[in-house]
């Protein structure tokens, strides 16, 4: 999504539940996409990548899809933790170079 | 296997003020970047190190800001003068490959500058 300045988009999920973010790309000549998680205070931190000759990929408890036709990518997190309450940042990339998207906040309600 | 290391954790300086920060990458990385995030936003690439050498500076504002990476390991970012607007977060990432193929870009713990 793009970026809002401090006013995230934000997904309010209950604990347990299912959580899906999205993302849009622009670049057609991306051939690599990745989503990290960034909690307060700290770095981005890895969760799934996916290639483009790729439209599925499945990691524990999380699974990424790529749609290459509408320049689409979205990360679902399966039975959704406390611990999963974050930032989350799709980036697209080409030639080793990312470009990152604006950010979504995950609130996980107890 | 130890991350990307970064330092300070936090600096506070005056407008017009010079600071340095310090990344050292994982081990074995060949490419090193840093990143500029402002508050609310995602990472936007200041310069990228393939080794020691410049692959990307494209977005560094270099009236003020300068990188090096010596021996192809460490890297400093110094701003030079800091302006309000270079508040943010300095992140470092290092990533395996040298070039080709995007890879995965493991990321440091940050620098949050703020600028008075």
């Amino acid at each position: 999504g793009e970026s809002v300045g401090l006013h995230l988009p934000t997904l309010s999920v209950q604990e347990g539940d299912n959580s899906i973010i999205n993302c849009a790309y622009s670049n057609s000549a991306s051939d690599y996409f990745i989503w990290y998680k960034q909690e307060s205070g700290k770095g981005p931190q890895f969760i799934i990548d996916i290639r483009s000759n790729m439209d599925k990929r499945q990691g524990q408890r999380v699974t990424v899809l790529l749609n290459k036709t509408v320049k689409h990518l979205s990360l679902q997190i399966a039975a959704t933790q406390p611990g999963d309450s974050a930032v989350y940042f799709c980036a697209e990339g080409e030639s080793n170079k990312l470009t990152f998207g604006g950010g979504t906040r995950v609130l996980v309600k107890p | 296997e130890a991350g990307v290391a970064q330092s300070p954790r936090y600096k506070i300086i005056e407008k017009r003020q010079s600071v340095a920060f310090w990344c050292n990458p994982i081990s074995g990385h060949a490419t090193l970047y840093w990143y500029q995030q402002i508050l609310g936003q995602g990472p936007k690439l200041l310069i990228q190190f393939q080794n020691n050498g410049v692959v990307d500076d494209s977005q560094l504002p270099k009236d003020r800001f300068s990188a090096e990476r010596l021996k192809g390991v460490d890297s400093t970012l110094k701003i030079q003068p800091a302006k309000l607007e270079d508040s943010a977060v300095y992140l470092c990432a290092s990533s395996f490959r040298l070039g080709g193929s995007t890879d995965t870009q493991y990321f440091g713990p940050g620098t949050r500058l703020t600028v008075l």
